[in-house]
């Protein structure tokens, strides 16, 4: 069956480190998206891409990069880890529909990153 | 700026109840409406999407849409323990990325 897988699950790491959540989908979707979701603020979007060398910025991606080399894979990148990134990181696959707008999202089971 | 509202509950309702849950949303664009629960602890499911004004059923759950008034909304029926969770409205517009709603927190009390 298809899937979306994420990795590590949860990770700890120390303020100033660069990490980087994987992010893997077997849907053959175009689209790939990462969230981060804390108490009060919902989920909020930090980059997303329509496909392959595509990248888009979304409302909170400072400090975050990704990259797109081929459909399956977004790995998100922190560049310099704050303790402010610590939060629960969501990825999230669609096909387009012909009007541009969004088909159905899929998620994946999510990282919990904590920064010390 | 595209808003996405829900009310943030906590709504509480009694098994075998009909749970309703709404939304609003500001964006007249808006072409794609879906509902997602999240378990605590877990991330956000699709249960739940409709594209065309009216109804759409679903087993027990049925999303409604109306781009006249902006509003979508989704009624469980038969509400049950396992139906406790926080359910998340989310609208595309034309350029393929979602925005969400924060949350309605649904309590089925046995």
């Amino acid at each position: 069956d298809a899937e979306i897988t994420q990795s590590p699950r949860h990770k700890i790491t120390e303020t100033g480190r660069q990490v980087t959540l994987a992010c893997h989908q077997t849907w053959n979707h175009n689209n790939m998206f990462w969230y981060r979701q804390d108490l009060g603020h919902g989920l909020r979007l930090i980059h997303y891409s329509y496909g392959v060398q595509d990248t888009n910025k979304g409302e909170v991606s400072d400090g975050y990069s990704v990259s797109r080399s081929n459909t399956e894979d977004l790995p998100l990148t922190l560049e310099s880890a704050a303790s402010s990134q610590t939060s629960v990181y969501f990825c999230a696959s669609s096909v387009s529909r012909n009007s541009g707008s969004s088909g159905e999202q899929y998620f994946g089971p999510g990282t919990r990153l904590t920064v010390t | 700026q595209k808003e996405v509202e829900q009310n943030s509950g906590p709504l509480s309702v009694p098994e075998g109840a009909i749970a309703s849950l709404n939304c609003t949303y500001s964006d007249r664009g808006s072409q794609s409406f879906f509902w997602y629960r999240q378990y605590s602890g877990k991330s956000p499911e699709l249960i739940m999407f409709i594209y065309s004004n009216g109804d759409k059923e679903d087993g027990r759950f049925t999303a409604q849409l109306n781009k006249a008034s902006q509003y979508v909304s989704l009624l469980i029926r038969d509400s049950q323990p396992s139906d406790s969770a926080t359910y998340l409205c989310a609208v595309s517009s034309t350029l393929g990325r979602l925005y969400f709603g924060r949350g309605t927190q649904l309590t089925v009390w046995p």
